[in-house]
């Protein structure tokens, strides 16, 4: 049973960027993508963005164009936000598609979470 | 982007009973709609996509029903490990979005 194994937290400066990893434990992402959503504290969950890894497409929130950028390999997703600012202080998670390619039907499996919190 | 609605916020159930949740969209999804379960200190658990598809392994008290804009999450029986915040997600536009959360506790 794969599992998603995220990066630990980070506090960063506004105006930095940070980047968070999400690696995959017994199993490779294939045709499937990888989302990124963030909860951040007396907000709703968010989603950020998408990667499908095995062609490299991304599609991402118009919330957050131009200021995050997702990759992956077959094991490996990372998300960069940057401009960071106090409001993006959250609990950032990776969260792996139900249904291949371009169109997830929900997200089967997550990452345990990655809290980034944003301080000057 | 569509956004998502859930009532009530709070359900105060006894263990045993019945729970319904419901969840309403801004537009039609048609059955494009997930449901999630998470605990407090916990990421989210897939319990249902398609509206009313249990994923593996979930219990079959769980039900899901809906199409076009509105739905529901049915517990038939409450079991203490279902105490709870439950989420909707439309994934039929994008942005996908998520609702509020309803929080299932003990009465």
């Amino acid at each position: 049973q794969m599992q998603l194994v995220q990066s630990g937290a980070e506090v960063k400066r506004p105006g930095s960027t940070v980047k968070v990893s999400c690696q995959a434990s017994g199993g490779t992402f294939n045709f499937y993508s990888i989302n990124w959503v963030r909860h951040a504290p007396g907000q709703g969950f968010e989603w950020m963005g998408m990667i499908v890894p095995v062609f490299g497409t991304t599609n991402y929130a118009q919330n957050f164009q131009g200021r995050v950028t997702i990759t992956a390999n077959e094991s490996t997703a990372s998300m960069e936000l940057s401009s960071l600012r106090s409001e993006d202080t959250a609990l950032y998670y990776c969260a792996h598609a139900y249904g291949s390619g371009n169109s997830p039907e929900g997200f089967d499996l997550w990452g345990q979470g990655t809290l980034v919190t944003i301080s000057s | 982007e569509i956004v998502m609605t859930q009532s009530p916020a709070t359900l105060s159930v006894s263990p045993g009973e019945r729970v319904t949740l419901s969840c309403r969209a801004s537009q039609s999804v048609g059955t494009n709609l997930a449901w999630y379960q998470q605990k407090p200190g916990q990421a989210p658990r897939f319990l249902m996509y398609g509206a009313s598809t249990r994923a593996t392994g979930l219990p079959a008290r769980f039900s899901g029903r809906g199409s076009g804009t509105e739905f529901t999450l049915t517990i038939s029986s409450l079991q203490s490990e279902d105490f709870a915040v439950y989420y909707c997600q439309q994934y039929n536009n994008w942005p996908l979005t998520f609702g509020p959360g309803t929080k299932v506790d003990i009465k």
